[in-house]
């Protein structure tokens, strides 16, 4: 069975950065994009990017232009996503999800990112 | 514009048909998709494509498209149907996805 396994809750100060991964396990990891999506406390989804594996490039919104980046380890079906210069308003859960069609069809339980001084 | 518009809020008697919209010019071009999210918890697929939906979930959930607008229709909606709703599709780039707001549905 597909399953996203996402590390754990992080607090960090203004001005630092995040590193957050996504284990994938049950499907062929190279075939499905991976995608970042958070969301705010008591706000909406808010897509962030997304990574190939099979090749990994990547490309984002242009809302965290020079902000984050995406990677992908192969041998350990592992996508990592690091945001840098966090502000408090990145306080939010990140989710990894699966791409499928126009939609995401697995979803990670998402890491909580506290940014707070 | 790459926007998606849902209603705040909807609510639905308990064994009633409910049809939640995402209205968006990009709809004409793309397919919507829709999720499930309950408090506390990631969201789930529960439509896709033209009118798809993953295994596990109940066919009371449809998915219909008509020029710029998507609508998700829960017939006969029970209370655990109660929750967050959101739909998403590609941008006008077709590389990025994006997000209608949510509808927050309340069965009575």
């Amino acid at each position: 069975q597909v399953q996203l396994v996402q590390s754990g809750a992080e607090v960090k100060k203004p001005g630092a950065s995040v590193k957050l991964s996504c284990k994938a396990s049950g499907y062929t990891f190279s075939n499905s994009y991976i995608h970042w999506v958070r969301q705010a406390p008591g706000q909406g989804l808010e897509w962030m990017g997304v990574i190939n594996p099979s090749d990994g490039s990547t490309t984002h919104t242009q809302k965290f232009q020079g902000r984050v980046a995406m990677a992908n380890n192969t041998s350990t079906s592992t996508v990592y996503m690091e945001l840098s210069s966090l502000r408090s308003e990145d306080t939010a859960i990140y989710y990894c999800a699966r791409g499928y069609y126009e939609g995401l069809d697995f979803w990670g339980p998402g890491t909580l990112v506290t940014v707070s001084s | 514009s790459s926007e998606l518009t849902q209603d705040p809020a909807v609510s639905v008697a308990l064994g009633q048909t409910v049809r939640i919209t995402c209205q968006g010019d990009i709809l004409r071009s793309y397919y919507a998709s829709w999720y499930q999210q309950k408090p506390g918890q990631a969201p789930v697929l529960v439509i896709y494509g033209q009118n798809d939906r993953p295994s596990g979930i109940p066919d009371r959930f449809s998915g219909s498209s008509s020029r710029n607008t998507a609508s998700l229709t829960i017939a006969g909606a029970q209370a655990e149907d109660e929750a967050d709703y959101y739909c998403n599709s590609r941008d006008s780039s077709g590389n990025h996805l994006l997000f209608g707001g949510g509808t927050k549905v309340t069965v009575l």
